[in-house]
């Protein structure tokens, strides 16, 4: 049972344009959201986080949207930069809970 | 640099083998997870230690068993290893093993022959 899902296995931007990734989630016990970005050979890297009290989370070119009601969250780098390129995964955990219940992951590429 | 560090980077053994993976969380951090991940796999939940004491378990294989010691440095050990065991081994670190951020570590790539 996916739990939190990312549809998107890729997504490919132009460089300086918006990248917006999206993730899914299923179970109305989660509160708290969470984006990491992930180089090869590497482990992930936290980016930016939301609790379900908020709908908007921003740093610096990164902003993190929760819409609970759709069980939607969406992250949105502007403008995207090379570096950018990486995998990205969504996790969310709910109150009580210890444990992050992570999406599959989306592979994002920034051409120049 | 999250400041969580892992050892060995890589791993070769054999199956029917028993492993030792190696977490430091980071400064001041009391809670240590264990995740895996296979290939075209999101990150699996394995197990959760805060301050020495077993706090969450997930899908942990009963030839996996993990430890927390006095000095909050973890140890994952894999047992009677088969091919399917093959996949990175990520250790993360937390404060206070709440609902908070969790920091990861490089992982270790575990290869099973």
């Amino acid at each position: 049972d996916q739990q939190v899902k990312q549809n998107s296995p890729s997504l490919s931007v132009q460089e300086g344009r918006i990248s917006i990734l999206n993730c899914d989630y299923t179970n109305s016990m989660f509160d708290y959201f969470l984006w990491y970005k992930k180089y090869p050979a590497e482990g992930p890297t936290f980016l930016i986080s939301i609790s379900s009290i908020k709908d908007k989370n921003e740093d610096g070119r990164f902003t993190v949207f929760l819409n609970k009601s759709a069980k939607h969250l969406s992250l949105h780098i502007v403008p995207s930069q090379p570096g950018d390129s990486a995998v990205y995964f969504c996790a969310a955990s709910a109150r009580g809970a210890q444990k992050l219940v992570f999406g599959q992951g989306t592979r994002l590429t920034i051409n120049p | 640099d999250s400041g969580v560090t892992q050892t060995p980077k890589h791993l070769i053994t054999a199956t029917g083998q028993r492993v030792t993976l190696r977490c430091s969380p980071r400064s001041g951090d009391l809670s240590v997870y264990w995740y895996q991940q296979s290939l075209d796999q999101g990150l699996q939940f394995l197990i959760q230690y805060y301050n020495g004491e077993e706090r969450a378990k997930g899908n942990i294989l009963e030839r996996f068993s993990a430890q927390q010691f006095p000095d909050l440095h973890s140890e994952l050990n894999l047992s009677s290893l088969e091919l399917g065991d093959s996949a990175l081994y990520f250790c993360a670190s937390s404060t206070s093993g709440n609902t908070d951020t969790q920091y990861f570590g490089p992982g270790t790539r575990l290869t099973v022959l």
